[in-house]
Protein backbone atom coordinates (compact mmCIF):
# COMPACT_ATOMS: atom_id res chain seq x y z
CA UNK A 1 0.00 0.00 0.00
CA UNK A 2 1.92 3.15 -0.94
CA UNK A 3 1.92 6.18 1.20
CA UNK A 4 0.46 9.48 0.10
CA UNK A 5 1.86 10.76 -3.53
CA UNK A 6 2.24 13.74 -3.75
CA UNK A 7 3.90 15.50 -7.38
CA UNK A 8 6.25 17.46 -8.39
CA UNK A 9 8.52 16.99 -5.64
CA UNK A 10 10.11 20.37 -6.82
CA UNK A 11 8.38 23.09 -8.69
CA UNK A 12 10.03 25.93 -9.63
CA UNK A 13 7.86 28.89 -11.25
CA UNK A 14 8.49 32.41 -12.34
CA UNK A 15 6.00 35.54 -10.99
CA UNK A 16 2.89 35.18 -12.59
CA UNK A 17 3.18 31.48 -13.91
CA UNK A 18 0.49 28.66 -12.71
CA UNK A 19 1.38 26.11 -10.63
CA UNK A 20 -0.40 22.88 -10.35
CA UNK A 21 0.16 20.77 -7.22
CA UNK A 22 -1.11 16.99 -7.59
CA UNK A 23 -2.09 14.36 -4.57
CA UNK A 24 -2.54 10.88 -4.31
CA UNK A 25 -4.27 9.81 -1.45
CA UNK A 26 -3.66 6.12 0.14
CA UNK A 27 -5.46 3.58 -1.29
CA UNK A 28 -9.01 3.35 0.54
CA UNK A 29 -8.40 7.29 1.57
CA UNK A 30 -11.57 9.69 0.82
CA UNK A 31 -10.34 12.43 2.68
CA UNK A 32 -7.28 15.00 1.69
CA UNK A 33 -6.27 17.53 3.36
CA UNK A 34 -3.56 20.44 2.07
CA UNK A 35 -0.98 22.70 3.67
CA UNK A 36 1.56 25.13 3.78
CA UNK A 37 4.70 25.08 5.63
CA UNK A 38 7.04 27.72 4.98
CA UNK A 39 10.31 27.96 6.41
CA UNK A 40 11.18 27.79 9.65
CA UNK A 41 7.41 27.66 10.67
CA UNK A 42 4.52 24.94 11.51
CA UNK A 43 2.41 23.48 8.71
CA UNK A 44 -0.59 26.04 8.41
CA UNK A 45 -3.95 24.09 7.43
CA UNK A 46 -5.44 25.04 4.18
CA UNK A 47 -8.04 23.03 2.94
CA UNK A 48 -10.00 19.95 3.40
CA UNK A 49 -11.83 18.03 0.87
CA UNK A 50 -13.50 14.90 0.13
CA UNK A 51 -14.18 13.12 -3.29
CA UNK A 52 -15.79 16.39 -5.04
CA UNK A 53 -16.48 18.23 -2.18
CA UNK A 54 -14.52 21.01 -0.36
CA UNK A 55 -15.76 20.77 2.98
CA UNK A 56 -13.20 22.88 4.91
CA UNK A 57 -11.44 25.91 3.23
CA UNK A 58 -11.12 28.01 6.22
CA UNK A 59 -6.84 28.46 5.45
CA UNK A 60 -7.28 29.04 1.54
CA UNK A 61 -6.23 32.43 0.35
CA UNK A 62 -9.18 33.80 -0.81
CA UNK A 63 -7.87 34.87 -3.90
CA UNK A 64 -5.54 32.61 -6.77
CA UNK A 65 -5.55 29.60 -4.96
CA UNK A 66 -8.03 26.79 -5.45
CA UNK A 67 -8.21 23.11 -4.79
CA UNK A 68 -10.43 20.01 -6.08
CA UNK A 69 -10.45 16.62 -5.78
CA UNK A 70 -12.57 15.00 -8.66
CA UNK A 71 -13.87 11.63 -8.62
CA UNK A 72 -11.24 10.58 -10.71
CA UNK A 73 -8.00 11.52 -9.89
CA UNK A 74 -5.75 13.09 -8.27
CA UNK A 75 -6.50 16.26 -5.63
CA UNK A 76 -5.14 19.30 -7.12
CA UNK A 77 -4.28 22.42 -5.84
CA UNK A 78 -3.91 25.14 -8.01
CA UNK A 79 -1.57 28.84 -7.78
CA UNK A 80 -2.22 31.03 -10.02
CA UNK A 81 0.02 33.94 -10.63
CA UNK A 82 2.54 33.00 -7.92
CA UNK A 83 4.33 35.54 -6.39
CA UNK A 84 7.13 35.14 -4.32
CA UNK A 85 5.65 34.64 -0.89
CA UNK A 86 3.89 31.35 -2.50
CA UNK A 87 7.59 29.84 -2.36
CA UNK A 88 6.64 26.81 0.46
CA UNK A 89 6.49 23.60 0.91
CA UNK A 90 2.79 22.54 0.40
CA UNK A 91 2.20 18.82 1.54
CA UNK A 92 -0.90 16.88 1.60
CA UNK A 93 -2.37 14.24 3.94
CA UNK A 94 -5.07 11.63 3.59
CA UNK A 95 -7.44 10.00 5.75
CA UNK A 96 -9.75 7.18 5.45
CA UNK A 97 -13.86 7.99 6.59
CA UNK A 98 -13.35 6.19 9.67
CA UNK A 99 -9.94 7.85 10.99
CA UNK A 100 -9.45 11.44 11.50
CA UNK A 101 -5.42 10.62 11.77
CA UNK A 102 -3.87 11.72 8.67
CA UNK A 103 -1.06 10.42 6.92
CA UNK A 104 1.22 13.06 5.08
CA UNK A 105 2.98 13.23 1.81
CA UNK A 106 6.37 13.87 1.14
CA UNK A 107 5.95 17.44 0.00
CA UNK A 108 6.17 19.71 -3.05
CA UNK A 109 8.77 22.19 -2.58
CA UNK A 110 7.48 25.44 -4.49
CA UNK A 111 10.22 28.42 -5.96
CA UNK A 112 8.88 31.18 -7.43
CA UNK A 113 11.91 33.28 -9.17
CA UNK B 1 -7.95 32.04 17.77
CA UNK B 2 -6.68 28.61 18.93
CA UNK B 3 -3.28 29.23 19.37
CA UNK B 4 -0.73 26.11 20.06
CA UNK B 5 2.92 27.04 21.60
CA UNK B 6 5.61 24.93 21.59
CA UNK B 7 8.81 25.37 23.64
CA UNK B 8 11.73 25.42 23.90
CA UNK B 9 11.76 26.37 19.78
CA UNK B 10 15.74 25.39 19.43
CA UNK B 11 16.77 22.60 21.22
CA UNK B 12 20.38 21.16 21.82
CA UNK B 13 21.13 17.91 23.87
CA UNK B 14 24.25 16.13 24.49
CA UNK B 15 23.75 12.08 23.93
CA UNK B 16 22.66 10.26 26.72
CA UNK B 17 20.66 13.37 28.74
CA UNK B 18 17.09 13.67 29.35
CA UNK B 19 14.85 16.68 28.12
CA UNK B 20 10.75 17.52 28.22
CA UNK B 21 9.51 19.50 25.13
CA UNK B 22 5.93 21.47 26.11
CA UNK B 23 3.02 21.62 24.21
CA UNK B 24 0.40 24.41 25.25
CA UNK B 25 -3.08 25.27 22.94
CA UNK B 26 -5.14 27.60 24.24
CA UNK B 27 -8.76 25.91 24.53
CA UNK B 28 -10.12 22.65 24.54
CA UNK B 29 -9.49 20.00 22.12
CA UNK B 30 -10.05 16.24 22.32
CA UNK B 31 -7.11 15.25 20.12
CA UNK B 32 -3.54 16.24 20.57
CA UNK B 33 -0.52 14.79 18.15
CA UNK B 34 2.72 14.97 18.18
CA UNK B 35 5.11 14.68 14.79
CA UNK B 36 8.71 14.22 13.55
CA UNK B 37 10.02 15.90 10.44
CA UNK B 38 13.79 15.28 9.49
CA UNK B 39 14.76 18.38 6.84
CA UNK B 40 13.29 18.30 3.36
CA UNK B 41 11.11 15.70 4.25
CA UNK B 42 7.42 14.71 5.18
CA UNK B 43 5.82 14.35 8.84
CA UNK B 44 5.93 10.94 10.64
CA UNK B 45 3.40 10.43 13.25
CA UNK B 46 4.95 9.53 16.44
CA UNK B 47 1.63 10.37 18.81
CA UNK B 48 -2.48 10.69 18.52
CA UNK B 49 -3.45 11.36 22.15
CA UNK B 50 -7.20 10.96 22.81
CA UNK B 51 -8.10 11.77 26.27
CA UNK B 52 -6.72 13.58 29.86
CA UNK B 53 -4.16 11.81 31.48
CA UNK B 54 -2.96 9.66 28.31
CA UNK B 55 0.44 8.34 27.72
CA UNK B 56 2.11 6.84 25.02
CA UNK B 57 5.72 5.37 24.92
CA UNK B 58 7.80 4.52 22.21
CA UNK B 59 11.42 3.68 22.45
CA UNK B 60 13.05 6.86 24.18
CA UNK B 61 9.92 9.24 23.19
CA UNK B 62 6.87 9.22 25.96
CA UNK B 63 4.46 11.48 25.45
CA UNK B 64 1.48 12.83 28.09
CA UNK B 65 -1.61 14.89 27.69
CA UNK B 66 -3.12 16.86 30.57
CA UNK B 67 -6.47 18.21 28.38
CA UNK B 68 -7.00 20.74 32.00
CA UNK B 69 -3.79 22.43 31.47
CA UNK B 70 -4.17 22.24 27.85
CA UNK B 71 -0.76 20.75 27.80
CA UNK B 72 1.36 18.12 26.50
CA UNK B 73 4.62 17.05 27.08
CA UNK B 74 7.15 14.63 24.82
CA UNK B 75 9.98 13.92 27.38
CA UNK B 76 13.05 12.33 25.29
CA UNK B 77 15.41 10.22 27.55
CA UNK B 78 18.75 9.05 26.83
CA UNK B 79 18.81 10.85 23.77
CA UNK B 80 21.34 9.44 20.65
CA UNK B 81 21.50 11.19 17.40
CA UNK B 82 19.15 9.74 15.46
CA UNK B 83 16.31 11.91 17.29
CA UNK B 84 17.99 14.78 15.97
CA UNK B 85 14.53 16.39 13.91
CA UNK B 86 11.83 18.79 14.20
CA UNK B 87 9.42 17.60 16.25
CA UNK B 88 5.62 19.53 15.82
CA UNK B 89 2.58 19.11 18.04
CA UNK B 90 -0.76 19.78 16.90
CA UNK B 91 -4.25 20.30 17.75
CA UNK B 92 -8.13 19.79 16.16
CA UNK B 93 -9.30 23.21 15.39
CA UNK B 94 -13.03 22.02 15.84
CA UNK B 95 -13.52 23.86 12.84
CA UNK B 96 -13.25 20.18 10.64
CA UNK B 97 -11.70 17.01 11.18
CA UNK B 98 -8.20 17.04 9.71
CA UNK B 99 -7.95 20.92 9.93
CA UNK B 100 -5.10 20.96 12.78
CA UNK B 101 -3.31 23.83 14.45
CA UNK B 102 0.00 23.03 14.76
CA UNK B 103 3.04 24.78 16.92
CA UNK B 104 6.34 26.32 15.23
CA UNK B 105 8.36 23.37 16.07
CA UNK B 106 11.29 22.12 18.33
CA UNK B 107 14.63 21.73 16.39
CA UNK B 108 16.63 19.03 18.21
CA UNK B 109 20.01 18.44 17.66
CA UNK B 110 21.07 15.40 19.26
CA UNK B 111 25.30 15.96 19.75
CA UNK B 112 27.89 13.62 20.58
Amino acid sequence: NAGVMQNPRHLVRRRGQEARLRCSPMKGHSHVYWYRQLPEEGLKFMVYLQKENIIDESGMPKERFSAEFPKEGPSILRIQQVVRGDSAAYFCASSPITETEAFFGQGTRLTVV
Amino acid sequence: ELKVEQNPLFLSMQEGKNYTIYCNYSTTSDRLYWYRQDPGKSLESLFVLLSNGAVKQEGRLMASLDTKARLSTLHITAAVHDLSATYFCAVESGRSQGNLIFGKGTKLSVKP
